[in-house]
């Protein structure tokens, strides 16, 4: 079955500082997106980054960056300057086998950002 | 615009009454997907539309779980004979088709939180 792990179930950081979550996944397709979520307790997932598996280049957004390493199947987010409007779930996804167009989740990371 | 649009927000139900759960995806999104999100864990596949056509239901859990989009727009799932285990999030988002082999992102609705008493 595919998979798509985030090893870490919880992580904390201090206002204004780093934080960077992690997630492998595995997948036989050669191109692909990968996604990175956010669901705040509103419940509504909300996209935050999306990396193209062909490019070299870390796609970035303002303060979210990731570090995706294609031969290790690792896809990372980095939060620079946390704000406390950064507390939520994180998740991380793939697209499932067969060029399918579902997408595959990881069991997510709960962020929380201290004053 | 509008974006992805879930009802009820909350639903509870005794073991073995039936539920529906109506989506109202963006306009234009050929794509939608329901999602089963259980407490503390990640969005579960459940089953695709595009258009009115239902491509991928394997994710449905038993025979219990019916899903439907008639005319390629709004969409509901249904739940028959509910039991305890289904009490959920259950999660709707829309999408536009792949391009060029590639996922489009998934918009998500708020979902619906699904408690079986």
């Amino acid at each position: 079955a595919q998979t798509v792990t985030q090893s870490q179930p919880e992580m904390s950081v201090q206002e204004a500082e780093t934080v960077t979550l992690s997630c492998t996944y595995d997948t036989s397709e050669s191109d692909y997106y990968l996604f990175w979520y956010k669901q705040p307790p509103s419940r509504q997932m909300i996209l935050v980054i999306r990396q193209e598996a062909y490019k070299q280049q870390n796609a970035t957004e303002n303060r979210f960056s990731v570090n995706f390493q294609k031969a290790a199947k690792s896809f990372s987010l980095k939060i620079s300057d946390s704000q406390l409007g950064d507390a939520a779930m994180y998740f991380c996804a793939c697209p499932a086998q067969g060029g399918s167009e579902k997408l595959v989740f990881g069991k997510g990371t709960k962020l929380t950002v201290n004053p | 615009g509008a974006g992805v649009s879930q009802s009820p927000r909350y639903k509870v139900a005794k073991r073995g009454q039936d539920v529906a759960l109506r989506c109202d995806p963006i306009s234009g999104h050929v794509s939608l997907f329901w999602y089963q999100q259980a407490l503390g864990q990640g969005p579960e596949f459940l089953t695709y539309f595009q258009n009115e056509a239902q491509l991928d239901k394997s994710g449905l859990p038993s025979d219990r779980f019916f899903a439907e989009r008639p005319e390629g727009s709004v969409s509901t799932l249904k739940i028959q004979r509910t039991q305890q285990e289904d009490s959920a999030v259950y999660l709707c988002a829309s999408s536009l088709p792949r391009m060029r082999g590639y996922n489009s992102p998934l918009h998500f609705g708020n979902g619906t939180r699904l408690t079986v008493t």
